[in-house]
C-alpha cells in the first residue's frame, strides 16, 4: 500500500520567516496530494491541495510544489504569523480509492512572536 | 455548512469493556472513515465505508469493529478495550460528488483505556 513519509516532526521560525515541510509517497499512481492544518483542539482541516497534472499551486501565503519524478511534494508557508501555529499533515490518494488518503506523521510548526 | 459529530469528546472506559463511538453527519456523505491519531504517527486510518451495509479495513484494523445501518452515521465499535487503544479517535466524511477528495472531519473523541 501506500506509505507517506513527513519531515521535520516540529519545526520552530520567528514570525515573518518562511516555513517548509516536506513529504515523499511510494505508489506512484497517487495524483492527489493534500494538506491539512490542525489547530490546537481542533479538527484537520484542509488548506491546500494539488493533484498530479499541476507542478505548484498557490493560495495567498501557502503554497504546494509537487515532483511527480522524484514522488516528493512540500508546503510553503511565507511571512509566518503566529496564527500559523498547528499540526500540519500531509496526505496521498489514488483516483479509485474511495477517497481513502494515507497521511503523514505530522510536523508541529511553532511560530514565535 | 458541512457537518460531522461524534457522539462524545472524552470517554474513558476500562479493559475489556466494550466501546462504541458514532460518528453522524448531515450532508448524505457517501463515504465515511475512522481514524486514531496518536503523537508522532499522524492520522491512521482503521476502517471506511463508502455504502450502507459496506466497509473495507484501513491500515490498523485489528481489535475494531464497524457498523453503517444507515447512510448518515458509521460506528467504530471495540469489542474488548484495551490499554493500546487509548488515542484520539476521528471519523470523517466525503459529500457526493466532489471534485476532490476532501475529507470533513468531526471534533475527535479522546478515548482513555484504563
Amino acid at each position: 500500500g501506500e506509505n507517506v513519509e513527513q519531515h521535520p516532526s516540529t519545526l520552530s521560525v520567528q514570525e515573518g520567516d518562511s516555513a517548509v515541510i516536506k513529504c515523499t509517497y511510494s505508489d506512484s499512481a497517487s495524483n492527489y496530494f493534500p494538506w491539512y492544518k490542525q489547530e490546537l483542539g481542533k479538527r484537520p482541516q484542509l488548506i491546500i491541495d494539488i493533484r498530479s497534472n499541476v507542478g505548484e499551486k498557490k493560495d495567498q501565503r501557502i503554497a504546494v510544489t509537487l515532483n511527480k519524478t522524484a514522488k516528493h511534494f512540500s508546503l510553503h508557508i511565507t511571512e509566518t504569523q503566529p496564527e500559523d501555529s498547528a499540526v500540519y499533515f500531509c496526505a496521498a490518494a489514488k483516483g479509485t480509492s474511495y477517497g481513502k488518503l494515507t497521511f503523514g506523521q505530522g510536523t508541529i510548526l511553532t511560530v514565535h512572536p | 455548512d458541512v457537518k460531522v459529530t461524534q457522539s462524545s469528546r472524552y470517554l474513558v472506559k476500562r479493559t475489556g469493556e466494550k466501546v462504541f463511538l458514532e460518528c453522524v453527519q448531515d450532508m448524505d456523505h457517501e463515504n465515511m472513515f475512522w481514524y486514531r491519531q496518536d503523537p508522532g504517527l499522524g492520522l491512521r486510518l482503521i476502517y471506511f465505508s463508502y455504502d450502507v451495509k459496506m466497509k473495507e479495513k484501513g491500515d490498523i484494523p485489528e481489535g475494531y469493529s464497524v457498523s453503517r445501518e444507515k447512510k448518515e452515521r458509521f460506528s467504530l465499535i471495540l469489542e474488548s478495550a484495551s490499554t493500546n487503544q487509548t488515542s484520539m479517535y476521528l471519523c470523517a466524511s466525503i459529500p457526493p460528488r466532489r471534485y476532490n477528495n476532501e475529507q470533513f472531519f468531526g471534533p475527535g473523541t479522546r478515548l482513555t483505556v484504563l
